[in-house]
């Protein structure tokens, strides 16, 4: 386990359906990250949380909203999604956003299907 | 711009032999890498990193090796084993991208017993 947890594992959703992802960190890390990967593709970083504030939006759309309520918590509300949306969403902590060498401890992912 | 590479989307070797992964890289200015391996159903896990101001670096059975000259960068894999299969993903950060880890489209490694 890489002290990252991510719920659901997997979710089905309908293009009007509203679902929220979570994810938690064991880690004592301060900063957090939503990552996309979708096949073929590189990972995408979404959104980056440093000390519960948000530090990044990686030109997501507004469909896609981030709460980071504590260093420890990360959701990702998802409402009118598009079957384009479907996807790995990977979690993602590190100690601080600030460094240059942060490693990265990812969770196992949601694998979403929007129908 | 930006970006990271890999050479061969998919390598097969027979398992206890070496296993060398490659990357390629754009930005010179790139100072911190790091390799990730990705089994199925998992997400990336950890597997060694390094600073640019170092050309090798050895872990156990991982050795990854820098060449900023020609800006590659390799994972080698001593004596695969099946648990080795997966994805593996190199990744780079830089001033320029505020430090935010540019991935690669990563290499799927295959262990034939």
């Amino acid at each position: 386990e890489t002290g990252v947890t991510q719920t659901p594992r997997h979710l089905v959703m309908g293009m009007t359906n509203k679902k929220s992802l979570k994810c938690e960190q064991h880690l004592g890390h301060n900063a957090m990250y939503w990552y996309k990967q979708s096949a073929k593709k590189p990972l995408e970083l979404m959104f980056v949380y440093n000390f519960k504030e948000q530090t990044e939006n990686n030109s997501v759309p507004s469909r896609f909203s981030p709460e980071c309520p504590n260093s420890s918590h990360l959701f990702l509300h998802l409402h009118t999604l598009q079957p384009e949306d479907s996807a790995l969403y990977l979690c993602a902590s590190s100690q601080g956003w600030d460094r240059a060498s942060e490693k990265l401890f990812f969770g196992s992912g949601t694998q979403l299907s929007v129908l | 711009g930006e970006s990271v590479g890999l050479h061969l989307p998919t390598l097969s070797v027979q398992e206890g032999d070496n296993s060398i992964i490659n990357c390629a890289y754009s930005n010179s200015a790139s100072d911190y890498f790091i390799w990730y391996k990705q089994e199925s159903g998992k997400g990336p896990q950890f597997i060694i990193d390094i600073r640019s101001n170092m050309d090798k670096r050895q872990g156990q059975r991982v050795t990854v090796l820098l060449n900023k000259t020609v800006k590659h960068l390799s994972l080698q894999i001593a004596a695969t084993q099946p648990g080795d299969s997966a994805v593996y993903f190199c990744a780079e950060n830089n001033k320029d991208s505020s430090y935010k880890l540019i991935f690669g489209s990563g290499t799927r490694l295959l262990v034939r017993p």
